[in-house]
């Protein structure tokens, strides 16, 4: 079993629609998650960042952990054609320590 | 809003042939980091590094590989004798972690072709 694991579409959706992104995990030693957006040959660049179970919201952005389920999803509202790039997720043990990555969601978002 | 930046964009090397990356991390953070994304993969961690030791590493950084800090700003990724299969994108990125936060904001990459 990976240790994460991240469906890799391509989400197609219409402009204004709410995204659902997510990923699940088999170590339970996670305690840190991030979401990253990276744009085709780019670096991933961070998008939210959450430590206990719960949700957590940045603008049009909401990052939800389930720590029980192993599962954690970002939601995106009112989508729109520039949020299109790859979603990566990636958690850690501990402060300072590597990150693990999905292997990312491609999403598309037509005008 | 400070960055990471990395050196050069993008580099050509044949097979065998040493290569170092540059990156300069964002300048109060403490923990630095490269990974690696090899075309259509996942990004791979490869090494961290703090108070000028590495930290941890993963398998793939072997004995070809090694990191240093040569001065207050650079961190480099150096391989020693480059393999085809060392072709990818190189990411470095930085960390403050103090206070039991872990963001790290990563570079743009450099892309290194091995021919």
């Amino acid at each position: 079993q990976k240790e994460v694991e991240q469906d890799p579409g391509p989400l197609s959706v219409p402009e204004g629609a709410i995204v659902s992104l997510n990923c699940t995990y088999s170590n339970s030693a996670f305690q840190y998650f991030m979401w990253y957006r990276q744009y085709s040959r780019k670096g991933p660049e961070l998008l939210m960042y959450t430590y206990s179970s719960g949700n957590k919201e940045d603008g049009r952005f909401t990052a939800q952990v389930d720590k029980s389920s192993k599962y954690i999803s970002l939601f995106i509202r009112d989508s729109q054609p520039s949020d299109s790039a790859t979603y990566l997720c990636a958690m850690t043990h501990n402060a300072g320590n590597m990150l693990t990555f999905g292997g990312g969601t491609r999403l598309m978002v037509k005008p | 809003e400070p960055e990471v930046t990395q050196t050069p964009s993008h580099q050509v090397t044949q097979m065998g042939q040493e290569v170092i990356l540059r990156c300069v991390p964002i300048s109060n953070h403490l923990y630095f980091y490269w990974y690696r994304q090899i075309l259509g993969q996942k990004v791979e961690f490869l090494v961290s590094f703090y108070n000028n030791e590495i930290s941890e590493k993963s398998e793939i950084f072997d004995d070809q590989f090694s990191v240093e800090r040569p001065d207050g700003s650079n961190f480099t990724l150096k391989i020693r004798s480059t393999k085809l299969e060392d072709s990818a994108m190189y990411f470095c990125a930085s960390s403050d972690s103090s206070g039991g936060t872990d963001t790290q904001y990563f570079g743009p990459g450099t892309r290194l072709t091995v021919l």
